[in-house]
């Protein structure tokens, strides 16, 4: 069956520092994979979509690389800011109707 | 710019009850999802809407959960009889087309004494 990992021990990183997520998954090949962030109490707020013909992705600070091979995406933030911390969650499409299967999360923490 | 509007934003109830939770998507979006999400099993897809039309619900629990999408602007999941276990928070998603990124509402904190 389907399987997303992503990292599930908390990210803790020094402000100005580059974040990095990963997205490992299993058994399932999509044709595209989106980040979303989530702050507590909030529905999850869409970031980037990247398709399975595309290498990387960039919007402003962030980052998204999308490793079919290797089954694997890593999302990135530079020059990371205490407002970036939160949960973020890779989702991979399911099928050609919209459906998306998510990753648990990961927390990230910026200090200061 | 309002965005997905669901209500209410907390429910308590007794076990056995039914619940109702409300959901309002973006006008002109065309797809509408409902998920499930607590602490054990993360985010899931109970059910989603293409168009007003149920396109697929395997992820629906049992017969006690049911939703509906009578028109493009207003969908409802109802639980019926609830039970301690449907405790959770529930959001409901809409996008434009199957295949764009999806917006969601702030949920319903889901609560079966």
């Amino acid at each position: 069956s389907q399987k997303i990992e992503q990292n599930s021990e908390a990210l803790n990183i020094q402000e100005g520092k580059t974040a990095t997520l990963t997205c490992n998954y299993t058994n399932y090949s999509p044709a595209y994979l989106q980040w979303y962030r989530q702050d507590p109490g909030r529905g999850p707020v869409f970031l980037l979509l990247i398709r399975e013909n595309e290498k990387e992705k960039r919007k402003e600070r962030l980052k998204v690389t999308f490793d079919t091979t290797l089954k694997q995406s890593l999302f990135h933030i530079t020059a990371s800011q205490p407002a970036d911390s939160a949960t973020y969650l890779c989702a991979l499409e399911r099928n050609q109707g919209g459906k998306l299967i998510f990753g648990q999360g990961t927390e990230l923490s910026v200090k200061p | 710019d309002a965005g997905v509007i669901q209500s209410p934003r907390h429910e308590v109830t007794e076990m056995g009850q039914e619940v109702t939770l409300r959901c309002k998507p973006i006008s002109g979006h065309n797809s509408l999802f409902w998920y499930r999400q607590t602490m054990m099993r993360g985010l899931e897809l109970l059910i989603y809407f293409n168009n007003n039309v149920p396109i697929d619900d395997s992820g629906m629990p049992e017969d006690r959960f049911s939703a509906k999408m009578p028109n493009a602007s207003f969908s409802t999941l109802k639980i019926q009889p609830s039970e301690p276990r449907d405790s959770a928070v529930y959001f409901c998603a809409s996008s434009l087309s199957a295949n764009q990124p999806q917006h969601f509402g702030d949920g319903t904190r889901l609560s079966i004494l």
